[in-house]
């Protein structure tokens, strides 16, 4: 089944804990983008990778990293979580063919909350 | 700034009546637009997209309008069921090929009622 998957669904945390969110998709696409969602804010964009080894910064890129040394796999990783940072996390993936557009898939989403 | 609109952020119909959900953008440069629906604890789902060059899309029951001399897109769905009800996120790329970037609206909850 073709599917964005993440890991973990629920996170509570404490302040300065390194944690990471882990996204893997199994259809082989190119692109890969992190968005939090927030109340009364929507969907935001925080990072996005056009392929291995090629990131860049969303909407709202503060406080977060990314890496994609594999395809399929795309993992957020906060260094020092703070309370602002309480959000649902949502991955998602899309493949990226030219002069064609792509709709995204996204994953189940994680809920983090940060203490 | 933000760059895609929508305003209502919520609207109620009974079932079997049209919804109308509205999104408005101020980026000239957007020539993608689609709209997305979200069930409670389920991540985002495409729903119906349109090009700039057009201005109408349909699929089954889900229509997407674009007015771009308005900045101005809506979604209808006729009839609505209860099953439709759900937050509904527009969003907008300026890809010219690609959509690497999606900006997306706050979305609007739409409850359809029995």
């Amino acid at each position: 089944e073709a599917q964005v998957t993440q890991n973990p669904r629920y996170l509570i945390t404490v302040t300065g804990k390194k944690l990471t969110v882990t996204c893997s998709q199994n259809m082989n696409h190119e692109y890969m983008s992190w968005y939090r969602q927030d109340p009364g804010l929507g969907l935001r964009q925080i990072y996005y990778s056009m392929n291995v080894e090629v990131t860049d910064k969303g909407d709202v890129p503060e406080g977060y990293k990314v890496s994609r040394k594999e395809k399929r796999n795309f993992p957020l990783i906060l260094e020092s979580p703070s309370p602002n940072q309480t959000s649902l996390y949502f991955c998602a993936s899309s493949s990226q063919r030219w002069f064609s557009y792509n709709e995204q898939f996204f994953g189940p989403g994680t809920r983090l909350t940060v203490l | 700034d933000q760059q895609v609109k929508q305003n209502s952020p919520s609207l109620s119909v009974q079932e079997g009546r049209i919804s109308i959900l509205n999104c408005d953008y101020t980026n000239s440069m957007f020539d993608y637009f689609l709209w997305y629906k979200k069930y409670p604890a389920e991540g985002p789902t495409f729903l119906i997209s349109i090009s700039s060059i057009k201005d109408k899309n349909e699929d089954g029951r889900f229509t997407v309008f674009l007015n771009k001399s308005a900045k101005h897109l809506s979604l209808h769905i006729v009839p609505s069921q209860p099953g439709d009800s759900a937050v509904y996120f527009c969003a907008a790329s300026a890809g010219g090929g690609s959509n690497y970037k999606l900006t997306f609206g706050k979305g609007t909850l739409l409850t359809v009622n029995p």
